[in-house]
This record gives C-alpha cells, structure tokens and sequence, in this order.
C-alpha cells in the first residue's frame, strides 16, 4: 500500500531554520512534491525531487533519499508569512497508472 | 501557470439534494482532477476528470455519488448527490498543465466549502 507520515505540527522562530520531514512508502515511486497551503487557500506547489540529493530554490530546499524512502523540506530564514501547511506528495506508478498522493500536512507556526 | 477556479466558493445544503461544483481553467490542460478535504486533513482524490469519457474513480467513491463531467480541455464539474452531513468537506479542483516545469505539476483551485445541515 501506500502511506506518507509527517509531524502535525512544528513551531520556529522568525528568522531561523526549521526542517519538515517526510518519510513514505510505496510500490513504484516516481517523484515527491512540496506543497504549500495558507488556511483557507489552495496548494501551491514548491518543489519536486525524483532524484536523490538537495533542490536549493531560494530560501527553501528539499532533500531526498530513495533508499530511504525519506524527504524534508528545509525553510531558511523564516518569516512570519511562512505560517501555513506543508504537504509531502508522492507520485505513486501503479497499474492504473500515475497518481499523486499526498500526507496529511506539517501545520508550521512562525512566532516573533 | 494555469489558473483555476471554482465556483461556488462555499455554500449550505440540505441534507437528500445535490450540489454541483464548476471549475474553469484558463488554459487548455491535459488531466483534470477532484480531491476532498477535510478540514486539518489530507487531500483525498476522488476522481480523474477524464476529457470526453467516464472520470476514473478512486477505492471509496463512485459516479453515482459523485458524477463528473468534462466537456472540454478548460472545463469540469463535480456533482455530490444525495448529501449527507459526512460530505460537508472543501472539495478542490486541479489540473496538470503540459507546459509547467515540471510537468507533473498539480494546480489547484480554491476550493468549495460545502455544508450540509
């Protein structure tokens, strides 16, 4: 079967680094999306690894290991604005053929 | 980047009708899809919008309870028939666009906050 864990929730600081992690399980494993969601808004999409190693886009990084089954999604030099969900996604090939799933979210809090 | 939206944004239903949500996309685009929400909860897909025939659904949902239509490459609606308070949910439309980097790209619309009393 297929399943994406994620904390709950995460609080940091205005101005520091905070890291959200993922770790997935599934049968045909084509690539993980980062999703951001501000409450009450749609997804936006952030990155996408489907090789190992560390995507750099600005203040956010996403890191993946394969072997592993595991990602993180890296927020530098936070700001309040930052406070939203964060969504791991897999893109799952199965006999269907491709589907996006996603985990139930990292609610991040920015404080002052 | 297309851009999706849905209308209504929200609304209040009375449990036994039905509930038809749009969603128009600005761009012509190859995969259409529909997901629920729940509140603090992961997205859940419901069905692939598949253009000119039947949406493919997922385990749990089926077209009498949820028929889709797509007409065209810009346009779908999502029906959920027979409401009962277990539906009230945001149910968001999304659409894979061919030209966005990556391909794979989902993007989504605002959303429908349904709420059946």
């Amino acid at each position: 079967g297929q399943n994406i864990d994620q904390p709950t929730e995460m609080t940091a600081t205005e101005g520091a680094i905070v890291q959200i992690n993922c770790t997935y399980q599934t049968s045909g494993f084509n690539g993980l999306f980062w999703y951001q969601q501000h409450a009450g808004e749609a997804p936006t999409f952030l990155s996408y690894n489907v090789l190992d190693g560390l995507e750099e886009k600005g203040r956010f990084s996403s890191f993946l290991s394969r072997s592993k089954g595991y990602s993180y999604l890296l927020l530098k030099e936070l700001q309040m604005k930052d406070s939203a969900s964060y969504l791991c996604a897999v893109r799952d090939r199965n006999t269907g053929g491709f589907k996006t799933i996603f985990g139930a979210g990292t609610r991040l809090f920015v404080k002052a | 980047s297309a851009v999706i939206s849905q209308k209504p944004s929200r609304d209040i239903c009375q449990r036994g009708t039905s509930l038809t949500i749009q969603c128009q996309v600005d761009s012509q685009v190859t995969m259409m899809f529909w997901y629920r929400q729940q509140p603090g909860q992961s997205l859940t897909l419901i069905a692939t919008a598949n253009q000119g025939s039947e949406a493919t659904y997922e385990s749990g949902f089926v077209i009498d309870k949820f028929p889709i239509s797509r007409p065209n490459l810009t346009f779908s609606t999502l029906t959920v028939s027979n409401l009962s308070p277990e539906d009230s949910s945001i149910y968001l439309c999304s659409a894979r666009d061919r030209g966005a980097k990556p391909v794979e790209t989902q993007y989504f619309g605002p959303g429908t906050r349904l709420l059946v009393l």
